[in-house]
């Protein structure tokens, strides 16, 4: 079974500072999809990233970036000049390539924004 | 453009008491699903279904059914509901077309049991 392991339930940054999450995940298959989806207090789950294992280059996406080591399997965001609105939680997630689109997601990191 | 919709976004039920959650979308997706989020547990996958007239099920199934009559429309029923179902309950949906197209997740239902 796929398992998908956020080790930080709590970060904390300063504004316009840079942080990074950390995910780990376990899978056998060679064909995959990695996300880091954001969860406000509104509770709705917003998509910020997403990564194809087969691809080298790391996503980007304005200030959010990931660094996708796939040997290590680990997918790690990195949040550059953070701002208030940053504040969340996140959520890693991981998709088979094949059958069914349903994710396995990790327990989560809720970022806390520092003025 | 309504997206991936769910009612009631709040619900109280008591013990042993029945309900459905409504799920619907708009897009034309064939994949659907349904997870509940509990603290520190993430979003867990109950029922999926890659199209009309197909479910299956996921991480934890037990106490939920499901149906897929339509392409649009993926409702989660609790047949009798217990206080460890209290959690919110989110409904996803996403394109088959591209592999690592995201889910379209609704807003969420909180369901409290007593």
């Amino acid at each position: 079974a796929q398992t998908v392991t956020q080790s930080q339930p709590e970060m904390s940054v300063q504004e316009a500072e840079t942080v990074t999450l950390s995910c780990t995940y376990d899978t056998s298959e060679s064909d995959y999809y990695l996300f880091w989806y954001k969860q406000p207090p509104s509770r709705q789950m917003i998509l910020v990233i997403r990564q194809e294992a087969y691809k080298q280059q790391n996503a980007t996406e304005n200030r959010f970036s990931v660094n996708f080591q796939k040997a290590a399997k680990s997918f790690s965001l990195k949040i550059s000049d953070s701002q208030l609105g940053d504040a969340a939680m996140y959520f890693c997630a991981y998709n088979v390539g094949t059958g069914r689109r349903a994710l396995t997601f990790g327990s989560g990191t809720r970022l806390q924004v520092q003025p | 453009n309504a997206g991936v919709t769910q009612t009631p976004k709040f619900q109280v039920l008591k013990t042993g008491q029945s309900m459905t959650l409504q799920c619907a979308q708009d897009m034309n997706h064939e994949y659907m699903s349904w997870y509940r989020q509990d603290p520190g547990m993430g979003l867990r996958l109950i029922h999926y279904s890659v199209g009309a007239g197909i479910t299956d099920q996921g991480e934890v199934p037990n106490g939920y059914n499901v149906s897929r009559s339509t392409t649009e429309d993926f409702p989660l029923r609790l047949l009798s509901a217990a206080p460890s179902q209290t959690s919110v309950y989110f409904c996803a949906s996403s394109s088959p077309g591209l592999k690592n197209s995201p889910l379209h997740f609704g807003n969420g239902t909180r369901l409290t049991v007593t």
